[in-house]
């Protein structure tokens, strides 16, 4: 079955770097491509960037676009997301989810916390 | 950018009773509306694709409709399992997604 599994939880000092993985498993990983979404405490959730899993291409949320740096390895069908200089509003559970031919996802990984410490 | 406006925020139904959550598109999003629920602690799981198509194992007591910038997500006869937050989401906007900010919905 279709299975997206993250990182580990990761605690950070602000203005430090932090790197989510997104393994996924159970189909091609270059036929779908991947989003990343993230959800601040008892905040909505919120879209904050994408990566073709086939193609060079990314788009990142203008809000992130000098933060995030988004990446993948075919060979493991795994996604990355690289998030630098943190603050303290970047707290939150980042999730990685697979784009359905729909456009939207009925697969997401289990999440991943990031905490920073001010 | 798209905005989307959930109400209500919060809604307390006793068990069987039927609930209406809107969600309101600051324009049209066709029928690019999605709904999803979120359990505490667990990551979102699609409900509702294209306005109103149902995901794969969605019981059949939820139900959406709607057009261009008016949505409903109806639970038929509410269970305890229900229990959660509900989320609209637009994705008309490839390969961008907007979320509303969700409606609680809680057992009286």
């Amino acid at each position: 079955q279709v299975q997206l599994t993250q990182s580990g939880p990761e605690v950070r000092e602000a203005g430090a770097s932090v790197q989510v993985s997104c393994k996924a498993s159970g189909y091609t990983f270059t036929d779908y491509s991947i989003n990343w979404v993230r959800q601040a405490p008892g905040q909505r959730l919120e879209w904050v960037a994408w990566i073709s899993t086939a193609t060079k291409h990314t788009e990142i949320d203008q809000r992130f676009h000098d933060r995030i740096t988004l990446s993948k390895d075919t060979s493991t069908g795994t996604a990355y997301m690289e998030v630098k200089n943190l603050r303290s509003d970047d707290t939150a559970v980042y999730y990685c989810a697979r784009v359905g031919s729909t456009g939207t996802s009925s697969n997401w990984g289990q999440g991943t916390l990031v905490t920073v410490s001010s | 950018d798209i905005a989307l406006t959930q109400s209500p925020a919060t809604l307390s139904v006793s068990p069987g009773e039927r609930v209406t959550l809107s969600c309101r598109a600051s324009q049209t999003v066709a029928g690019n509306l999605a709904w999803y629920q979120q359990r505490p602690g667990q990551a979102p799981r699609l409900l509702i694709y294209e306005t109103s198509t149902r995901a794969t194992g969605v019981p059949a007591r939820f139900s959406g409709s709607g057009s261009e910038t008016e949505f409903v997500l109806t639970i038929s006869s509410l269970q305890s399992e229900d229990v959660a937050v509900y989320y609209c989401q637009g994705y008309g906007e490839w390969p961008l997604w907007t979320f509303g900010q969700g409606t609680k919905v809680q057992i009286k």
